[in-house]
């Protein structure tokens, strides 16, 4: 069956280190996303890709960098510039048109 | 930059009570999609509308698209122990692909 496939899913970092959350579909869809959620704060954008070797920030983009070298994939890096990166990130992807998203079943990232 | 807004935040009623969740755009929208996100896990899609004062229904569930297409909601008759979840309406931005999402409404039900 089609998905999108987040791990791990769960993860612990010291503060300081970077952390790559990996992030792989095999729905053949062209834009995939990265999306924050904390309590309270419902879904917040952080970048997102239309197509390959592609990307633009979303609203949160700051302390974060991502890649898509593949139409397949798209990971997210939480750098050590980020000031509050404890929290569940969620990847979805879509089609060209316009349809609902679908998503991973996410990471939950603990920085301590 | 675009809003998107719902009421209520938490909402909890009795089984077989009836459940309503709002939700307003800052500006107009192309569409409209409505997602579930059951405790613990992810969201799942529902259902997109993009017409003007447009209906849909799933079975106990009943979508509504304003006549300005600015304004949705989300209604379900006689809730179900398994409608728990946060309910999340979501409209595209500048970018068809770039959703703006609300902040949900969490919906608990008293068996």
């Amino acid at each position: 069956d089609g998905g999108i496939t987040q791990s791990p899913k769960y993860l612990f970092r010291k503060e300081g280190q970077n952390v790559t959350l990996s992030c792989e579909q095999n729905l053949n869809h062209d834009a995939m996303y990265w999306y924050r959620q904390d309590p309270g704060q419902g879904l917040r954008l952080i970048y997102y890709s239309q197509i390959v070797n592609d990307f633009q920030k979303g609203d949160i983009a700051e302390g974060y960098s991502v890649s898509r070298e593949k139409k397949e994939s798209f990971p997210l890096t939480v750098t050590s510039a980020q000031k509050n990166p404890t929290a569940f990130y969620l990847c979805a992807s879509s089609r060209w048109e316009d349809r609902g998203y679908t998503f991973g079943s996410g990471t939950r990232l603990t920085v301590v | 930059g675009q809003q998107v807004m719902q009421i209520p935040q938490y909402q909890h009623v009795q089984e077989g009570e009836d459940f309503t969740t709002y939700c307003n755009s800052s500006t107009t929208l192309s569409n409209i999609q409505w997602y579930k996100q059951r405790p613990g896990g992810h969201p799942v899609f529902l259902i997109q509308l993009v017409k003007s004062g447009e209906v849909k229904k799933q079975k106990r569930l009943t979508f509504q698209f304003g006549e300005a297409k600015k304004n949705s909601s989300l209604h379900i008759t006689a809730t179900q122990t398994t409608d728990v979840g946060t309910y999340f309406c979501a409209g595209p931005g500048s970018s068809n692909y770039k959703l703006t999402f609300g902040k949900g409404t969490l919906l608990t039900v008293n068996p």
